[in-house]
């Protein structure tokens, strides 16, 4: 059973540092690896996809990486902006990659 | 533009009443999903379906029910046998592949609560 865990809850930056989210799971065996972002009250907006053959992938300021060895990904943000704050949620399909397991999300919060 | 809608934005619901939450699609994708999410936590997955007319149950199907009639639309009813249905609930879609290598689009999500 594939379990995806986001550690921490929240994180609070100011504004300017880079930083890492991180996320794992439990089954290596995985198609891809997806990073949202869900501003409060609305849905999610796709950031990246890793496909399972990759090891990273960019949009931006933006930097995904996927270890599946390690059960790890971790996405880096380059130069925060009080723009970037939101919760940000990582999920990894299962049976036959149509169903997405989701973590709890970290919320960033970028201080000016 | 092409997304995904869902109306209404709020709902409320009285005891022992059924509510549908409406989801409609322009993306051309064949697959559709419901997801719950309660405060604080990540999206279960309620009901999703690959095709029309053929739906599977998620996680948490107890106290819903689907219909996909329409390639485009996938409306969700919350029944009164879902005891605890205050949530906001998304819906999403995808283009149907082998390897899964879409992502999903989602709708801005409704939040329904009990009066």
């Amino acid at each position: 059973k594939q379990e995806v865990t986001q550690i921490p809850a929240a994180l609070s930056v100011p504004e300017g540092e880079n930083l890492v989210l991180n996320c794992s799971f439990t089954d290596s065996a995985i198609y891809n690896l997806q990073w949202f972002r869900q501003d409060p009250g609305k849905g999610l907006t796709s950031l990246l996809l890793i496909q399972s053959s990759q090891r990273e992938q960019t949009s931006g300021r933006l930097n995904a990486s996927l270890d599946k060895s390690s059960g790890r990904s971790t996405l880096y943000i380059a130069a925060s902006q009080p723009g970037d704050s939101a919760t940000y949620l990582c999920a990894a399909p299962i049976q036959g990659a149509q169903k997405l397991v989701f973590g709890q999300g970290t919320r960033l919060t970028i201080n000016p | 533009d092409g997304g995904i809608t869902q109306s209404p934005k709020y709902l409320f619901r009285k005891e022992g009443q059924n509510v549908t939450l409406s989801c409609e699609q322009n993306l051309n994708h064949d697959a559709m999903y419901w997801y719950r999410q309660d405060p604080g936590q990540g999206l279960r997955l309620i009901y999703y379906s690959q095709i029309v007319n053929d739906f599977q149950k998620g996680d948490i199907a107890e106290g819903y029910s689907v219909s996909r009639e329409k390639k485009e639309s996938f409306p969700l009813t919350v029944t009164s046998a879902q005891k605890n249905p205050t949530a906001f609930y998304l819906c999403a879609s995808n283009y149907r592949t082998g390897g899964g290598n879409q992502p999903q689009h989602f709708g801005d999500g409704t939040r329904l609560s009990i009066l």
